[in-house]
């Protein structure tokens, strides 16, 4: 099984609905992330996480929404999709890992990512 | 401008050869570098990192750091045709360890 995983892969739906994305990891990371992508602009952050007291809005958290509801999980809504919310979306679970003395490096791992259009 | 960048490509690069790619970045508080390698229609995985000046060799990767220029680069030697995938540059601050993603370089490895 997929130490991240992401449901639904697929997804279409319509402008105006409501949609969820989950994420469920269980690799025991406190630090969670939201992801989108899309052709040629890379990996935005949307929310991130380091508990489940905490989170914090990324670079594009408008129109979306996150729930942290135990540390293994972490979903993200789209209250109102649009068309331009069409995307590849990722989470993501980070660990320090130590990259040398005195140095720790955040290290991501991604879960397979979530196809995500709006009609 | 942006803040990460990096030549989209295609790099077209013959089997056996050294893939050359270059990341330049805008952030002068950036201690580490992260090069993740993304095949099509899948997840970004981690290839290696680097927060030291100089270079950094993991096997058939050499990262190279130069802070003062704010520059990076990967070097992809005796590539293979199971190297063509997009790699993506990503500096990262220390202080919670946000990474900032280029829009990354797809390379070919061409037989």
């Amino acid at each position: 099984d997929a130490d991240v995983t992401q449901t639904p892969r697929n997804r279409i739906t319509k402008t105006g609905k409501r949609i969820m994305l989950e994420c469920s990891q269980t690799k025991g990371h406190d630090r969670m992330y939201w992801y989108r992508q899309d052709p040629g602009l890379g990996l935005q952050l949307i929310y991130y996480s380091f508990d489940v007291k905490d989170i914090n809005k990324g670079e594009i958290s408008d129109g979306y929404s996150v729930s942290r509801q135990a540390q293994a999980k972490f979903s993200l809504s789209l209250e109102s999709a649009i068309p331009n919310q069409t995307a590849l979306y990722f989470c993501a679970t980070s660990v320090l890992q130590a990259g040398g003395l005195f140095r720790r490096a955040n290290v991501l791992t991604f879960g397979a990512g979530s196809r995500l259009t709006v009609l | 401008q942006k803040e990460v960048e990096q030549n989209s490509g295609p790099l077209s690069v013959p089997e056996g050869a050294i893939a050359s790619l270059n990341c330049t970045y805008s952030d002068r508080g950036s201690q580490s570098f992260f090069w993740y390698r993304q095949y099509s229609g899948k997840s970004p995985e981690l290839i290696m990192f680097i927060y030291s000046n100089g270079d950094k060799e993991d096997g058939r990767f050499t990262a190279q750091l130069n802070k003062a220029s704010q520059y990076v680069s990967l070097l992809i030697r005796d590539s293979q045709p199971s190297d063509s995938a997009t790699y993506l540059c990503a500096p990262s601050t220390d202080s919670w360890g946000k990474l900032q993603f280029g829009a990354g370089t797809q390379v070919v490895v061409t037989p």
